[in-house]
């Protein structure tokens, strides 16, 4: 069974450019994440879905943050300007729906941003 | 608000020998979960246990064991006789349908 898939794995981009990640969860899997994971320290966050619709958004920077989870599938996150503290690492997770269900997460990109 | 607190930021020990992660825990809800998570280098970070918060059994994998105790909020994760693929970074987490996640724990076993 394939796993959470995300692409790229590594990004760099200058700063005030725009950028994309990618996720395609676990077949089945209705609930998705994306979490943001800072050097050294846990995943935070950012969004979580439940089939296409965001049930919590309340730590993405709407400013410059943007997700969608068209036909409550595969996810984009977006990042329009960059800056360059959102160098970090972006995961997305997804598991089956209901509370305590255990995520399974992908490998993860990585974003530099000089 | 919900805090997970995983006090040990790297821990190292010799192959064979036994290591303690621990995990201590805030929150104001009755119903909750508790899990641990690897992260080797790749950088996938890799379930390994889910605990309700109605369930204090302790439990064992293998090598991997689990301590839960409500009256001290500690989920500590003990491995025995560590080998050097043991070497990763865990991370406790705590939640209902979002996850908060401890700073982890970096364990190096040298051979």
């Amino acid at each position: 069974e394939a796993g959470v898939v995300q692409s790229p794995r590594y990004k760099i981009i200058e700063k005030k450019q725009p950028v994309a990640f990618w996720c395609n969860p676990i077949s089945g899997h209705n609930t998705l994440y994306w979490y943001l994971q800072n050097l050294g320290q846990g995943p935070e966050l950012l969004i979580r879905y439940e089939n296409e619709e965001a049930v919590d958004d309340s730590q993405l920077p709407k400013d410059r943050f943007s997700a969608e989870r068209l036909k409550g599938v595969d996810s984009t996150l977006k990042i329009q300007p960059a800056e360059l503290g959102d160098s970090a690492v972006y995961l997305c997770a997804s598991s089956f729906a209901g509370a305590g269900t255990e995520a399974f997460f992908g490998q993860g990109t990585r974003l530099t941003v000089v | 608000a919900q805090k997970v607190t995983q006090a040990q930021t790297e821990i190292s020990v010799v192959e064979k020998e036994d290591v303690t992660l621990d995990c201590v825990y805030e929150t104001r809800d009755t119903t909750y979960y508790l899990f641990w998570y690897k992260q080797p280098p790749s950088g996938e970070l890799v379930f390994l246990i889910r605990r309700n918060s109605f369930d204090e059994q302790n439990e064992i994998s293998g090598r991997y064991s689990w301590n839960f105790q409500k009256s001290t909020s500690s989920f500590n994760f003990t491995i025995t006789a560590s080998q050097v693929v043991d070497s990763a970074v865990y991370f406790c987490a705590l939640g209902r349908q979002n996850f908060v996640f401890g700073p982890g724990t970096r364990l190096s076993v040298l051979p």
